[in-house]
């Protein structure tokens, strides 16, 4: 079955550095991805939308310039976190969307900790 | 916008049926019932989806309601493997496949 490979798994990181997130669709073309951040017990919590070739759907809240999202190709997107501090340290999830309305597919999920 | 809403938690009992309901009163005629499940620090597992009709597969049923207003994801025999939180998420195809989570409930099997 089509797999989202995203990683890393978990970093940690100090305060003030950048860290890059990466989801890959392994199998499939994904024109659409989707990245979401998760804090402790809590469900998931859309961040953006990122389509491939044009600039990322950003929602309400999310800082743009502090969560930048690339989506060079159909099959991997990056969600860069620029200056990171101890508030952004949190769970962040992709999904890819195959568009045919079947299974969604997540990443693995990225532990982010900000020291 | 359709919102989902779960109970925070349930209980079962290993080798018991559990169902787990989940409400979705102003879901739109197209979109899609899935439900996921998480373990602590991994992401979502699928478990099951569908539109209209009741669904089975070899983890869960999925009932969906008449009206499409509710739908509860029935695991016939709890494990202990079965505990994880477990998300209702309603896919809407026309809003460019846009996801909405219900806040999950937490299952908890006792042995």
């Amino acid at each position: 079955g089509a797999v989202v490979s995203q990683h890393p798994s978990r970093v940690i990181c100090k305060s003030g550095t950048s860290v890059k997130i990466e989801c890959r669709s392994l199998d499939f073309q994904a024109t659409t991805m989707f990245w979401y951040r998760q804090f402790p017990k809590k469900s998931l919590m859309l961040m953006a939308t990122s389509n491939e070739g044009s600039k990322a759907t950003y929602e309400q809240g999310v800082e743009k310039d502090k969560f930048l999202i690339n989506h060079a190709s159909l099959t991997l997107s990056t969600l860069t976190v620029t200056s990171a501090h101890p508030e952004d340290s949190s769970f962040y999830i992709c999904s890819a969307d195959r568009t045919d309305n079947e299974k969604l597919f997540f990443g693995s999920g990225t532990q982010l900790s900000v020291l | 916008d359709a919102k989902t809403t779960q109970p925070n938690s349930m209980e079962s009992n290993e080798e018991e049926p559990v169902h787990l309901p989940c409400n979705h009163s102003t879901i739109s005629g197209t979109d899609y019932i899935h439900w996921y499940r998480q373990l602590p620090s991994q992401g979502p597992e699928y478990v099951i989806h569908g539109l209209t009709s009741n669904v089975n597969n070899r983890m869960a049923s999925l009932a969906i309601a008449e009206d499409r207003k509710s739908s509860t994801l029935i695991l016939h025999r709890a494990t202990l493997r079965d505990a994880a939180v477990y998300y209702c998420i309603l896919l809407a195809p026309n809003a460019g496949n846009m996801l909405t989570f219900g806040g999950g409930t937490r299952l908890m099997v006792k042995p």
